[in-house]
């Protein structure tokens, strides 16, 4: 089963609008990723936040992590159309021992933007 | 570097046949992993290599599958024999693995479709 669970399942706005995507897991984490899938290509690295950070901004992109909720949201500034695509939370599980970055994505959110 | 590098692109092949998979990892990445991509069950984690040793492999559906990584940069996922429930997106991924602790990214190969007829 997936560890990271991202609301909502799909999402439409208007170019300019912001869009904000949440996601939610279970067990402790080193850190927390998302992702981007255009359709019919392979993800795109997005942003890192530790477990020991609380925000983190890249660009049009910020993303807060709450560890005692285990959750996280990612928000899309001033989005334009080319932001089209899935965006999927994963997160990297401290279970002890060396991480070799063995990531568990969540179900994703399609975020369509509309010109 | 041209990135993680899949082939095929694009895979048709009938019930029972063999399907093989490969990747070339980013050179100097440590990990490497195949995930499997479908609607219903979304990114799964198939198996993942360190130094080019299997680390994990609970996520390999059955004994049909099988990965191997022979050297840095090269890896291959078989099937066999194939059946129409294997059609997925099969994805390579490689990241610095166990030399950024902590804080490994994932670097996506474009993905082989495989449909099994």
């Amino acid at each position: 089963s997936q560890q990271g669970e991202e609301d909502p399942q799909a999402l439409s706005i208007q170019e300019g609008e912001n869009a904000t995507m949440n996601c939610s897991y279970k067990t402790s984490i080193n850190n927390l990723q998302w992702y981007r899938q255009n359709s019919g290509r392979g993800l795109v690295h997005l942003i890192l936040i530790r477990s020991n950070e609380r925000e983190k901004h890249s660009g049009r992109l910020r993303v807060t992590l709450d560890t005692s909720k285990k959750s996280s949201s990612l928000l899309i500034t001033a989005s334009r159309a080319a932001d089209t695509a899935s965006y999927f939370c994963a997160t990297d599980p401290n279970a002890g021992g060396t991480s070799y970055g063995k990531l568990t994505f969540g179900q994703g959110t399609i975020l369509t933007v509309h010109p | 570097d041209a990135g993680v590098i899949q082939s095929p692109r694009h895979e048709v092949t009938e019930m029972g046949q063999e399907v093989t998979l490969r990747c070339k990892p980013i050179s100097g990445h440590n990990s490497l992993f195949w995930y499997r991509q479908t609607m219903m069950r979304g990114l799964e984690l198939l198996i993942y290599f360190n130094n080019n040793v299997p680390i994990d492999d609970s996520g390999m559906p059955e004994d049909r599958f099988s990965a191997k990584m022979p050297n840095a940069s090269f890896s291959t996922l078989k099937i066999q024999p194939s059946e129409p429930r294997d059609s997925a997106v099969y994805f390579c991924a490689s990241s610095l693995g166990d030399r950024v602790p902590g804080a490994n990214v994932l670097t996506f190969g474009a993905g082989s479709r495989l449909t099994v007829l």
